[in-house]
């Protein structure tokens, strides 16, 4: 829990202000992807998700961007609160028969400054 | 409400002992994941199930057994405790199918220590 987030790169925004979390993912041939977000002493929870034939898709203050040319994938958190402090996961999945298994990325520390 | 649960939440045990963790998911998911999440590696996949008595090992399976004798259970079985397997451990579910999505649900975790 509490440990998760050392060693991690971390980005620090003021509360209020926007935050763009990148990830870079691995597979071409992935189609489904996620991003998670884990608080300190919890499990990683489910943020938002698209699909490849999309480029965008919006949440409630979150926005999820893909760019499969590149093999980039963006979470931006519109307002930023320090309820969003925590480890965000982004995860692919989908290419060859994976039947649901998931490749994860190893976060990003988020810490919103009040 | 649909729920994954794990017990027990903190674990500690000596090296060379047999520990089992439970994993239990309400949601009637026929995929079920185990993990473990360390310092600089993120999470990393232990074993998994495609559903009942289907059983799968993961990247970091040595050391580690599972059994699936119905759908909403997958204990993790630690069969001789080591100190390289202190690390907390999630379980996870989900309901893929060929139509739907891969997103899978955690349980809130176990930490466990092998001293």
């Amino acid at each position: 829990g509490e440990s998760v987030g050392l060693h991690l790169p971390t980005l620090s925004v003021q509360e209020g202000d926007n935050s763009i979390i990148n990830c870079a993912y691995s597979n071409s041939a992935s189609d489904y992807f996620i991003w998670y977000k884990q608080e300190s002493g919890k499990g990683p929870q489910f943020i938002i998700d698209i699909r490849s034939n999309m480029d965008k898709r919006q949440g409630q203050r979150v926005t999820v961007l893909l760019n499969k040319t590149v093999k980039h994938l963006s979470l931006q958190i519109a307002a930023t609160q320090p309820g969003d402090s925590a480890v965000y996961f982004c995860a692919e999945s989908g290419y060859g028969g994976s039947q649901g298994n998931l490749i994860f990325g190893k976060g990003t520390k988020l810490s919103v400054k009040p | 409400d649909a729920e994954i649960t794990q017990s027990p939440r903190h674990k500690i045990t000596e090296t060379g002992r047999q520990v089992t963790l439970a994993c239990h998911q309400t949601w009637n998911h026929n995929n079920m994941f185990w993990y473990r999440q360390d310092l600089g590696h993120g999470l990393r996949l232990i074993h998994y199930s495609y559903g009942v008595q289907d059983t799968n090992k993961g990247e970091v399976s040595d050391g580690y057994s599972v059994s699936r004798s119905n759908t909403e259970d997958l204990p993790l079985t630690l069969e001789s405790a080591a100190s390289s397997q202190t690390s907390v451990y999630f379980c996870a579910s989900s309901d893929w199918t060929s139509s739907s999505t891969d997103t899978q649900y955690f349980g809130p975790g176990t930490r466990l220590t092998v001293l």
